[in-house]
């Protein structure tokens, strides 16, 4: 069983630029869940998702940030016109339950850079 | 607000020597206290967790940490850090979403680099 497999692992855009993150959970897993990591910051939770739904989006800027996770298929998060300040490692991580906790893997996260 | 403070950003240590990292929480009601690491190149992994019962508590690779009420905190210690240790530490504290779904609050990190 895969664990949480996320790409690409490292992503250069330049400013103005579309980028988008793929997250593959886990078999079974249909909970999932976005954090960014900003340097010498912690992982800032970003949005909840279940299949076709988004459930909690509060850590998500308003503009130009959107996620989405289908029925069939990867979650997506996809930043529109990107700017210096998106860069940072984007971490996805899934649970079969939404009682986080010890049923929470994470992905190894992929790396954004904005030239 | 939940918010989970770290006290060290950047920690150095030589082979042997004794490890603790601060972490200290901001929750009124009940929590569940994590520690993660997180290899060079690699993904978050669960160190050790807090639940309820005895406060102290194992992980793996020789990992422990105290949960004291009192003074808010779960401080992660080992007594002989190796090479290998070198990763980057996140405590974490559950907290609620809005809805009721449970979501894991992480702190800052520390970073440690252990020279042989």
């Amino acid at each position: 069983n895969a664990g949480v497999m996320q790409n690409p692992r490292h992503l250069v855009r330049r400013r103005g630029q579309e980028a988008r993150l793929r997250c593959s959970p886990m078999k079974g897993h249909s909970h999932v869940y976005w954090y960014r990591q900003l340097p010498e910051e912690g992982l800032k939770f970003m949005v909840y998702l279940q299949k076709e739904n988004i459930i909690d989006e509060s850590g998500m800027p308003k503009e130009r940030f959107s996620a989405e996770f289908p029925k069939e298929g990867p979650s997506i998060l996809r930043i529109q016109q990107v700017v210096r300040g998106d860069s940072a490692a984007y971490f996805c991580a899934s649970s079969t339950t939404d009682r986080v906790a010890e049923k929470l893997f994470f992905g190894s996260g992929t790396q954004l850079s904005v030239l | 607000a939940q918010s989970v403070s770290q006290h060290n950003h950047h920690v150095i240590l030589s082979e042997a020597a004794s490890l603790e990292l601060g972490c200290n929480y901001s929750y009124g009601g009940t929590v569940n206290l994590f520690w993660y690491v997180q290899y060079p190149g690699q993904h978050l992994q669960l160190l050790l967790k807090y639940f309820s019962g005895d406060p102290l508590v194992k992980g793996i690779k020789g990992f422990e940490a105290e949960f004291i009420k009192s003074k808010f905190s779960f401080n992660l210690r080992k007594p002989s850090v190796q090479w290998s240790d070198t990763a980057e530490y996140f405590c974490a504290v559950e907290g609620l979403l809005s809805g009721g779904y449970n979501k894991l609050i992480f702190g800052a990190g520390t970073r440690l680099a252990v020279h042989p």
